[in-house]
């Protein structure tokens, strides 16, 4: 079972659409990344919690501590948002801190 | 404001050819990584430096060099171009509070397309 899992791992869906993409992990986390890339390009960061939620224009991350769980929703979805989205969560390991990936959600929004 | 530039965008290499990925940052990050992507999988750690003078293992190394002489820069050598080194790479860089240095956002490089035949 992988530390980090992420569901759903393709989404299709329709311009205008509530977006939720899931990440659970199975290890104490000091952080947790939500990052983005788009189609033959780089990789940005979106978000970095610890705790709660935050929201930057049309994202909003969640996570819940005790459940291990977080999420990532995009309201009214645009084609532009369509992209890899990438969980990721800095665990201490074996006295290292390390960052482990989730496998990413493919998301296509059609318009 | 750069944040991390690598360079070259795209490589082709043939087999045993020896070349350098190179990464910098202007954002006096101390945290600097390389990653390879490949199709279907997540991004694997290569190597990665906590400051000048120091660098370490990731999950895949071997057949890659690094260095870390300056904050600024931390070059990937490929001594002897394999075609499994076929990948995209990514450079990436972020703060660290001395303690972990995943508790600050990662900055990624746009990527070098590296095919080996």
């Amino acid at each position: 079972k992988n530390e980090v899992e992420q569901s759903p791992q393709n989404l299709t869906a329709q311009e205008g659409e509530f977006i939720t993409i899931n990440c659970s992990y199975s290890v104490g986390i000091s952080a947790l990344h939500w990052l983005q890339q788009h189609p033959g390009g780089g990789i940005v960061s979106l978000f970095m919690l610890s705790s709660g939620k935050k929201k930057h224009g049309r994202l909003i991350a969640t996570i819940n501590i005790q459940e291990k769980h977080s999420s990532l929703h995009i309201t009214a979805s645009h084609p532009r948002d369509s992209a890899v989205y990438i969980c990721a969560v800095g665990s201490r390991m074996d006295s290292n801190y390390q960052l482990i990936w989730g496998a990413g959600t493919k998301l296509i929004i059609k318009p | 404001n750069a944040g991390v530039t690598q360079t070259p965008k795209f490589q082709v290499l043939k087999t045993g050819q020896s070349m350098t990925l190179q990464c910098a940052q202007d954002m006096n990050h101390e945290y600097m990584s390389w990653y390879r992507q490949d199709p279907g999988m997540g991004l694997r750690l290569i190597h990665y430096s906590v400051g000048a003078g120091i660098t370490d293992q990731g999950e895949v190394p071997n057949g890659y060099n690094v260095s870390r002489s300056t904050t600024e820069d931390f070059p990937l050598r490929l001594l002897s171009a394999a075609p499994s080194q076929t990948s995209v790479y990514f450079c990436a860089s972020s703060y660290s509070n001395g303690v972990s240095s995943y508790n600050s956002p990662l900055h990624f490089g746009n990527g070098t397309r590296l095919t080996v035949t």
